[in-house]
C-alpha cells in the first residue's frame, strides 16, 4: 500500500522562529490534508491541498503532486502552534492513510 | 449544527469484554472512517465504508468489527479477540473521494 513518511519527527523552536514540515508519499494520490492535533486529541483541518499552493495566515502549504511530497510552512511561529502535525493522503482505492506525524514544541 | 458526534468520550472495560464505540454524521457524507492512535503515535485505518451497507478492512482490521446500516452511522466493535485495545480511537468522514475529511473527538478506550 501507499507509504506516507514525514519528516522532521520531532523539532523545537523559540518562539518567532519559522518552520518547515514535510510529507512524503509513494504513490499518486486523490487528495492530501494537512492537520493540527491539539493536546486533547483533536484534529484540526489545515489544509486540503492535492495540488498547488495556498495560505492561511502565518500557515501555508504547497503539494507537488508529480514529485510527492507536499511541504508545510509556519511562519513566526508562537506557543500555540505547539502540537503534532499530521500529512493525510487519500490513495486510489480511497483508503486515507495517514504520517506518523512531526511533534512541534514552540519554546516561550 | 453539523458534525460527527463520537460517544462515550472516555470507556473503562474489563479485559475479556465486547465494546461497540458509536460514530453518527448529520452531514450527509457517503464516506466513513475508523482510526486508532496510540500514545505518541499516528493514526492507523481500522475499517472503512464508502457507501450503506458495504465496507473494507483497513490496516489493522483483526479483533474489530463495523457496521453500516444507516448512511450516518458507523459503529465500531472492539471485540474480545483485539490483543490490546486500550487506545484512542477517531471516526471520520468525508463527502466521497477526492474531499476533506472530518473528524469527531474521538473516544478513550481504557481495558484493564
Amino acid at each position: 500500500g501507499i507509504q506516507v513518511e514525514q519528516s522532521p519527527p520531532d523539532l523545537i523552536l523559540q518562539e518567532g522562529a519559522n518552520s518547515t514540515l514535510r510529507c512524503n508519499f509513494s504513490d499518486s494520490v486523490n487528495n492530501l490534508q494537512w492537520f493540527h492535533q491539539n493536546p486533547w486529541g483533536q484534529l484540526i483541518n489545515l489544509f486540503y491541498i492535492p495540488s498547488g499552493t495556498k495560505q492561511n495566515g502565518r500557515l501555508s502549504a504547497t503539494t507537488v503532486a508529480t514529485e510527492r511530497y507536499s511541504l508545510l510552512y509556519i511562519s513566526s511561529s508562537q506557543t500555540t502552534d505547539s502540537g503534532v502535525y499530521f500529512c493525510a493522503v487519500e490513495s486510489r482505492d480511497d483508503k486515507i492513510i495517514f504520517g506518523k506525524g512531526t511533534r512541534l514544541h514552540i519554546l516561550p | 449544527d453539523g458534525g460527527i458526534t463520537q460517544s462515550p468520550k472516555y470507556l473503562f472495560r474489563k479485559e475479556g469484554q465486547n465494546v461497540t464505540l458509536s460514530c453518527e454524521q448529520n452531514l450527509n457524507h457517503d464516506a466513513m472512517y475508523w482510526y486508532r492512535q496510540d500514545p505518541g503515535q499516528g493514526l492507523r485505518l481500522i475499517y472503512y465504508s464508502q457507501i450503506v451497507n458495504d465496507f473494507q478492512k483497513g490496516d489493522i482490521a483483526e479483533g474489530y468489527s463495523v457496521s453500516r446500516e444507516k448512511k450516518e452511522s458507523f459503529p465500531l466493535t472492539v471485540t474480545s479477540a483485539q490483543k490490546n485495545p486500550t487506545a484512542f480511537y477517531l471516526c471520520a468522514s468525508t463527502r466521497g473521494s477526492g474531499n476533506t475529511i472530518y473528524f469527531g473527538e474521538g473516544s478513550w478506550l481504557t481495558v484493564v
